[in-house]
């Protein structure tokens, strides 16, 4: 099973907007709603920010959202604010009863 | 407080065996799936394998499959990944993480990871 595919890096300045992509196939981001993103912090354990394409933990602030539209789904991250910078990862579901993630995105607050 | 504490992580030669262990706490253990993902150095995160509430389901990444072994204790709110004839390329923070809604809604609890390191 490849990686979904993400950007390596994406940046913004606070205030802006930023979307982070993960580009799977249709046996996994597009055959199923069981897309995820989580994001890392050095040297921390990953945070779960988005489940099921897009719903939010509660305790996640809603300027993070999900979507998707075939085999790509996104992370949308509004009002950047420096504690977001960190590295993105999403995930997902397929057709072998497994779970890929993507290869991850640093995301740099400028 | 709702936690899960890895443990057993160390040194192994290469064809070596470790087992893992992941203790969790401040939740009902024996109704959530849970999964074992990894990060080697420097690198991104990589599932490994995922086992149902009950254990009837056991799913393995190709990369780990016939070598590493995911099992659980209801009875003692413990998760285990027994890892054998270890390569290098095994070498990584081994992370244990909840499902929040039944695999493969979305891991929402992690613990702090154990780190596995072979080398001869």
């Amino acid at each position: 099973q490849s990686a979904l595919t993400q950007p390596a890096s994406v940046s913004g300045s606070p205030g802006q907007s930023i979307t982070i992509s993960c580009t799977g196939t249709s046996s996994d981001v597009g055959g199923y709603n069981y897309v995820s993103w989580y994001q890392q912090h050095p040297g921390k354990a990953p945070k779960l920010m988005i489940y099921e394409v897009s719903n939010r933990p509660s305790g996640v602030p809603d300027r993070f959202s999900g979507s998707k539209s075939g085999n790509t789904a996104s992370l949308t991250i509004s009002g950047l604010q420096a504690e977001d910078e960190a590295d993105y990862y999403c995930s997902s579901y397929t057709s072998s009863s497994t779970v890929v993630f993507g290869g991850g995105t640093k995301l740099t607050v400028l | 407080e709702v936690q899960l504490v890895e443990s057993g992580g160390g040194l192994v030669k290469p064809g070596g065996s470790l087992r893992l262990s992941c203790a969790a706490s401040g939740f009902t253990f024996s109704s959530y799936s849970m999964n074992w993902v990894r990060q080697a150095p420097g690198k991104g995160l990589e599932w490994v394998s995922s086992i149902s509430s009950s254990s009837s389901y056991i799913y393995y990444a190709d990369s780990v499959k016939g070598r590493f072994t995911i099992s659980r204790d209801n009875a003692k709110n413990s998760l285990y990944l027994q890892m054998n004839s270890l390569r290098a390329e095994d070498t990584a923070v081994y992370y244990c993480a909840r499902d929040l809604d039944g695999y493969p809604s979305g891991m929402d609890v992690w613990g702090q990871g154990t780190t596995v390191t072979v080398s001869s």
